[in-house]
């Protein structure tokens, strides 16, 4: 079946830009993930959704980043005001359910280049 | 809070050589543990977890991992490297208790040499 898919894989901006990344997760799924990963270290957790609701908004940054998941399906990702400092691979994934022993199935992730 | 740490940030192998990927961890509550690859451009892909079943588990590829409980260790080891193994390794924690994120090391490229 299909996996976690995310557009657009490559998003170049300039700074002071608002951009939005969108991520289709696995049917069915209903934990949501959006990570962050920058050049040479491991994904960052930036929020977690279970159904519609942000359960966990914990590794946001500061209040330039914003997720929704509307419909409990797809989740878009918005930052506003880019900084060059926001560039880096940011990372989505599923699971069927939540629960600490349960398999997050990554997308390709969406690189950011902020200019 | 949970941690993980990941010793060498690049490990060099021969073809058909052990490969050995260094993760300890921290946590206040019986760990979940992951191992991730990363290969170029793509995304993770889970090669095995630990869930409090087996000490010992399998994965795919080869690869399996012993969950040490006294040395908070959770190595990843494959008998014989394959060139196709080349790629970036990810250990990682679960958070249990909460939203159940995970927190991830800062990975291992591995590098298979003919």
């Amino acid at each position: 079946g299909a996996g976690v898919s995310q557009t657009p894989s490559n998003k170049v901006t300039e700074k002071g830009k608002y951009v939005e990344l969108r991520c289709d997760p696995i049917s069915g799924h209903t934990a949501l993930y959006w990570y962050r990963q920058s050049l040479g270290q491991g994904p960052e957790f930036l929020i977690y959704f279970q159904g519609t609701g942000a359960a966990d908004d914990s590794g946001l940054p500061n209040d330039r980043f914003f997720a929704v998941r509307p419909e409990g399906s797809v989740s878009t990702l918005k930052i506003q005001r880019t900084e060059r400092g926001d560039s880096a691979v940011y990372l989505c994934a599923s699971s069927d359910t939540s629960g600490g022993a349960e398999t997050q199935y990554f997308g390709p992730g969406t690189r950011l280049t902020v200019l | 809070a949970q941690s993980v740490t990941q010793l060498g940030s690049h490990v060099s192998v021969s073809e058909g050589a052990l490969v050995l990927l260094r993760c300890n961890y921290s946590s206040s509550v019986p760990p979940y543990l992951f191992w991730y690859v990363q290969y170029p451009n793509q995304g993770l892909q889970l090669l095995l977890k630990y869930t409090s079943a087996a000490t010992l588990v399998k994965g795919i590829n080869g690869f399996e991992a012993e969950f040490k409980k006294s040395e908070t260790s959770f190595h990843l080891t494959k008998p014989s490297a394959h060139m196709s193994d080349a790629a970036e390794y990810f250990c990682a924690v679960s958070d249990q208790g909460g939203s159940e994120k995970l927190v991830f090391g800062k990975g291992t490229k591995l590098t298979v040499n003919p």
